[in-house]
């Protein structure tokens, strides 16, 4: 199972971009890179999916280097209600077997 | 709403009781999951189905049990916990290469 590491916490300011990265250095061929962001109390929420290369949606952008051995979290002009823990997971899911790190505790400021 | 439905939302239970944690998704996806989330602890894998199949069992103790009727339900049974099984219990479904669905999730205190 490829481990990940992102840092425990980030503060950033309203409208600011803010960019988390997670480290995943034995990823595997076939694996792909998701990231959930979660608030107190509820269920992770999909943001974003990717292999390789970059990947956008209405929400967030996941770039990921020719060597996938990490991946940045880009949020555009984040607010208030930004503020959650991000995690980053990597795996197959024809494995159906995704493991949760200890996440990147977010918290934005007016 | 997610489309992942979990029930009770708040539990409380004495350690000599025996309860039901039941979780419904009509998303048509074919993986089910329940997941652990412990105070200040990162999400803990209890249990994967697939297509009704156990096929997970992360070193449980046998005190939750679960339980599968259909790709569309869930439940995890709880008899003789310990305070420390306090947690909030995430229920989540997935298809394919795709990501998962979660509940809101059952916040259980043994007392």
């Amino acid at each position: 199972l490829a481990k990940t590491t992102q840092p425990i916490s980030m503060d950033s300011y309203e409208g600011q971009e803010v960019n988390i990265t997670c480290s995943h250095n034995n990823i595997a061929t076939n694996d792909y890179i998701t990231w959930y962001q979660q608030f107190p109390s509820q269920g992770p929420r999909f943001i974003i999916q990717g292999y390789k290369t970059k990947v956008t949606n209405e929400v967030a952008s996941l770039f990921i280097p020719a060597d996938r051995k990490s991946s940045t979290l880009s949020l555009p002009r984040v607010s208030l209600s930004d503020t959650a823990v991000y995690y980053c997971l990597v795996g197959e899911y024809n494995f159906n077997k995704f493991y949760f790190g200890s996440g990147t505790k977010l918290n934005v400021k007016p | 709403e997610t489309g992942v439905t979990q029930t009770p939302r708040h539990l409380v239970m004495g350690m000599t009781n025996k309860k039901s944690l039941k979780c419904e998704q009509h998303l048509g996806h074919n993986a089910m999951y329940w997941y652990k989330q412990s105070a200040k602890k990162p999400l803990e894998l209890m249990f994967v189905y697939n297509f009704k199949e156990q096929t997970e069992n992360n070193s449980v103790p046998s005190r939750f049990s679960p339980e599968c009727p259909n790709s569309s339900h869930l439940f995890l049974h709880l008899h003789t916990l310990q305070p420390e099984d306090s947690a909030l219990y995430l229920c989540a479904s997935s298809q394919a290469d795709y990501g998962y669905t979660f509940g809101s999730g059952t916040r259980l205190t043994v007392v």
